[in-house]
């Protein structure tokens, strides 16, 4: 079945610093992409669409300037959190889709849980 | 647009029993329904979805949901449950657009 990889599972970075968090389709090409936050005991909120080869599309109240996506392939999406902060702190998880059309078969990520500190 | 609204935030439960976890939705367009599990500090697992055809969707572990039109709703069972189905369970639909809205979740705790 379709597999979603995301890296790191952890992260603990220093406020000011930067961290990047990867998501890749292990066995099958991901044309759209998700990155999704979590806060403790609440569902996900969706930050932003990528889509390979083109620009995210983020959703309101989203800076595009500090979560930056880059979608360069059709099997990696990376998120990178600019000059981090504490409030930064949270659960973020990636979906890929393969096709819109078809049994929209949408594959997650375990997670990455980034603490900054 | 669509909304997805899981009635019930935690539900306890003793390990065998049944339970229930109820979803129900509202769209102006036929939705897609999913049933998503996801264990501490983990991603999001597919349980079932309904796209089309038979009501009722058998998934994994054992999990069942009945599509009910009538009353928008997508309700999740199953007839007896383990401790290791502790755990938190998201409903979401998919409607007139590829992507999905989620409930806010529902915490099923199984007491031994």
């Amino acid at each position: 079945g379709a597999v979603v990889s995301q890296h790191p599972s952890r992260v603990i970075c220093k406020s000011g610093t930067s961290v990047k968090i990867e998501c890749r389709s292990l066995d099958f090409q991901a044309t759209t992409m998700f990155w999704y936050r979590q806060f403790p005991k609440q569902s996900l909120m969706l930050m932003a669409t990528s889509n390979e080869g083109s620009k995210a599309t983020y959703e309101q109240g989203v800076e595009k300037d500090k979560f930056l996506i880059n979608h360069a392939s059709l099997t990696l999406s990376t998120l990178t959190v600019t000059s981090a902060h504490p409030e930064d702190s949270s659960f973020y998880i990636c979906s890929a889709i393969m096709d819109r059309t078809t049994n929209y078969g949408y594959t997650f990520g375990s997670g990455t849980r980034l603490t900054v500190v | 647009a669509q909304s997805v609204t899981q009635l019930d935030s935690q539900v306890p439960v003793f390990e065998e029993a049944p339970v229930e976890l109820r979803c129900n939705y509202s769209s102006s367009v036929s939705v897609y329904l999913f049933w998503y599990v996801q264990y501490p500090n983990q991603g999001l697992q597919l349980l079932l979805k309904y796209l089309s055809g038979s009501t009722l969707v058998k998934g994994i572990n054992g999990f069942e949901a009945e599509f009910n039109k009538s009353q928008t709703s997508f309700h999740l069972r199953k007839p007896s449950v383990h401790i290791s189905d502790t755990a938190e369970y998201f409903c979401a639909a998919l409607g007139g657009s590829y992507i999905p809205t989620f409930g806010r979740g529902t915490s099923l705790i199984v007491h031994p």
